[in-house]
């Protein structure tokens, strides 16, 4: 079942600006994951956030997670043309029976624009 | 090795036979998952391993599907009786420790195509 749901859809935005992303869901987490894909590539490990920890920062993204409120945003600052890439957020839980799931959203498509 | 490996990166089917899809994880690494994308959207999972052991198929369709993570050997995703549907590109990950910090690296994946 769909987890995480990021919005928007789609961006698009000026070199130079910053993106932000956001991630909803709907179930207990242990932690959430961006991914970044590039067209018709695999996925790229972005950040990891602890479902104990509200910020975190990687050069230039910083994620927040609020679990009160069940989401997560990415920001990309002084953004690039080379930060064009679908960016996905990834939930993971643990459910019955020690199971374990990575739920992915459906993507947040981000054109930068040189 | 250091990264995930996924072969074929492409694989085009006629329908109703049969797609086999292999992955070798990350050296030391212990879980397995396998995803199926369709048109770029969004990441369906579809079965995790523990070794060589299921460690959950919730996401495996019931019929056609099957898979395998046997010792010293790629894992392998296997669709028999392909369908126009199964066009996707299957991503296979790797994760050392599902608790603690389960960093899941991804392979390149393999676009399958059904025609």
């Amino acid at each position: 079942s769909q987890q995480g749901e990021e919005d928007p859809q789609a961006l698009s935005i000026q070199e130079g600006e910053n993106a932000t992303m956001n991630c909803s869901y709907k179930t207990s987490i242990n932690n959430l994951q961006w991914y970044r894909q590039n067209s018709g590539r695999g996925l790229v490990h972005l950040i990891l956030i602890r479902s104990n920890e509200r910020e975190k920062h990687s050069g230039r993204l910083r994620v927040t997670l609020d679990t009160s409120k069940k989401s997560s945003s990415l920001l990309i600052t002084a953004s690039r043309a080379a930060d064009t890439a679908s960016y996905f957020c990834a939930t993971t839980s643990y459910s019955g029976a020690g199971s374990y799931q990575l739920t992915f959203g459906k993507g947040t498509k981000l054109s930068v624009i040189p | 090795g250091e990264e995930v490996a996924q072969t074929p990166k492409h694989l085009v089917r006629g329908e109703g036979q049969k797609a086999k899809l292999y992955c070798a994880p990350i050296k030391g690494h212990s879980y397995v998952f396998w995803y199926q994308q369709v048109l770029k959207n969004e990441f369906k999972f579809l079965i995790s391993f523990q070794n060589e052991n299921v460690f959950d198929e919730t996401g495996m369709p019931k019929e056609r599907f099957s898979a395998k993570c046997l010792p010293n050997s790629p894992c392998s995703l296997e669709i028999q009786a392909t369908k126009l549907e199964d066009s996707a590109v299957y991503f296979c990950a790797s994760s050392q420790s599902q608790k603690g910090v389960p960093e899941a690296f991804f392979g390149q994946g393999t676009r399958l195509t059904v025609v």
